[in-house]
């Protein structure tokens, strides 16, 4: 398994601004995730953080809105950029090992943005 | 496009009793499939994971089934605890890395 932790857990922000998620995994991991989740709805995937590389996004997710860093096997940060009151959500990052037969995925507390 | 549906609305049990939660997809045969746990202001916990060609998994209170002709999985927890209150998401493998979560559904175990 894995232990994943996120900064910062709640944050308040004004419309326009830019707000950036750390996540730390205590083990090296293969895969990483940022998620978005809205209350009572499941998870949607923004991205996979690649290591030294640009992330992969997925469909309604781009570059410029949420810049994505992976400098090694253990650390990831997430950017919001030019927020408005729409990406008021919580936002999730996740880890995994590829190799292992299996995509289970282990989950960081999550970092609660709300937008004003 | 794939879809999982799992029941919106929460389910109400006794303690003692046992808790069936559904998971339903469409459009397409995952390998595998995943049960995960997650509590409010949390992220999701993994439980357990079944393949396609497993009927029933089990994992002390836990058991999972899956039925590749209906397109369903089945989460039971036996002897249900207050503790056992949380929000139970099914998960799809779809190939890859790629994992398609659905909304999940609340249980509520009153004691």
């Amino acid at each position: 398994s894995a232990v994943i932790s996120q900064k910062p857990s709640r944050d308040i922000c004004q419309r326009g601004t830019s707000l950036t998620i750390q996540c730390q995994v205590d083990s090296q991991v293969t895969m990483m995730f940022w998620y978005r989740q809205q209350p009572g709805q499941s998870l949607t995937l923004i991205a996979t953080a690649n290591q030294g590389s640009e992330a992969t996004y997925e469909s309604g997710f781009v570059i410029d809105k949420f810049p994505i860093s992976r400098p090694n096997l253990t650390f990831s940060t997430l950017t919001v950029s030019n927020m408005s009151p729409e990406d008021s959500s919580i936002y999730l990052c996740s880890a995994g090992r590829a190799g292992t037969g299996t995509d289970t995925q282990y989950f960081g507390p999550g970092t609660r943005l709300t937008v004003l | 496009s794939q879809k999982i549906e799992q029941n919106s609305e929460a389910l109400n049990i006794q303690e003692g009793k046992t808790a069936t939660l559904t998971c339903n997809y469409t459009n397409y045969s995952p390998a595998y499939l995943q049960w995960y746990r997650q509590d409010p202001g949390r992220g999701p916990v993994f439980l357990l994971l079944i393949r396609e060609n497993e009927k029933e998994k089990r994992k002390e209170r836990l058991k999972v089934t899956f039925d590749t002709t209906l397109k369903q999985s089945l989460f039971h927890i036996t002897a249900s605890q207050p503790a056992d209150s949380a929000t139970y998401l099914c998960a799809l493998h779809t190939g890859g890395f790629k994992t398609i979560f659905g909304a999940g559904t609340r249980l509520f175990v009153k004691a």
